[in-house]
């Protein structure tokens, strides 16, 4: 699987929207992004994925470069319930459902 | 819908013996994936089924082994426990195999190895 490079950390006020990003620059023409994120005590769940085009849902929106080498996690006004590991993940088209976890990005959110 | 339940959600076992771990994935779903998250090698993939056979295998050694049933609920077994197998084992199931579908996680499974 392609690997994915993002900060280990970042901060946040709450209420301001959140930019996260993650680079992957050997990623393959049928890669989906993926975005996890995983709260405290929990496991991890799902937030938006996408092939080619920006992404949006009730979540959050998914920014992808033009050349698909990096991709950027956008949470439009960040709660305090927002604060969670962000995981972001390739899946390969034909490739089943192992997850590649890297170390992800802590996203902390102050009040 | 019922989200992904797993059993027990908490264990204490000794070194030595061996623990047996369930899943059940939401209704319709036909793959369970099993990743195992501990402090320090952050979550890894096990192993995944999908219509009782498995389909993906991560490194780890033989003590840990899986089976699907036709219900699609999954167990996990591991046998002669080591204290490094302490960690949290998450389920999470998906209905296809495919690269754009979504997973969705279970609480997990918190073993204690002593």
């Amino acid at each position: 699987d392609a690997k994915t490079t993002q900060p280990n950390s970042m901060e946040s006020n709450e209420e301001e929207p959140v930019h996260l990003p993650c680079n992957h620059s050997t990623i393959s023409g049928t890669d989906y992004i993926h975005w996890y994120r995983q709260l405290p005590s929990q496991g991890p769940e799902y937030v938006i994925h996408g092939l080619t085009s920006n992404v949006n849902n009730r979540m959050a929106s998914l920014a992808i470069a033009e050349d698909r080498k990096s991709s950027t996690l956008i949470l439009h006004r960040a709660t305090l319930r927002d604060a969670a590991v962000y995981y972001c993940i390739l899946r390969g088209y034909n490739a089943g459902n192992m997850l590649t976890f890297g170390g992800g990005t802590r996203l902390m959110v102050k009040p | 819908k019922a989200g992904v339940t797993q059993t027990p959600r908490y264990l204490i076992k000794t070194r030595g013996q061996q623990v047996t771990l369930s899943c059940s994935p939401i209704s319709g779903h036909r793959s369970v994936s099993w990743y195992q998250q501990t402090p320090g090698q952050g979550l890894q993939f096990l192993f995944e089924y999908f219509s009782e056979t498995q389909r993906n295998k991560g490194n780890f050694p033989g003590r840990f082994s899986g089976r699907q049933f036709s219900n699609s609920r999954s167990e996990m077994n591991v046998s002669t426990l080591e204290l490094g197998d302490s960690a949290l084992y998450l389920c999470a199931s998906s209905q296809e195999l495919a690269g754009a579908d979504t997973q969705y996680f279970g609480p997990g499974t918190r073993l204690t190895v002593l």
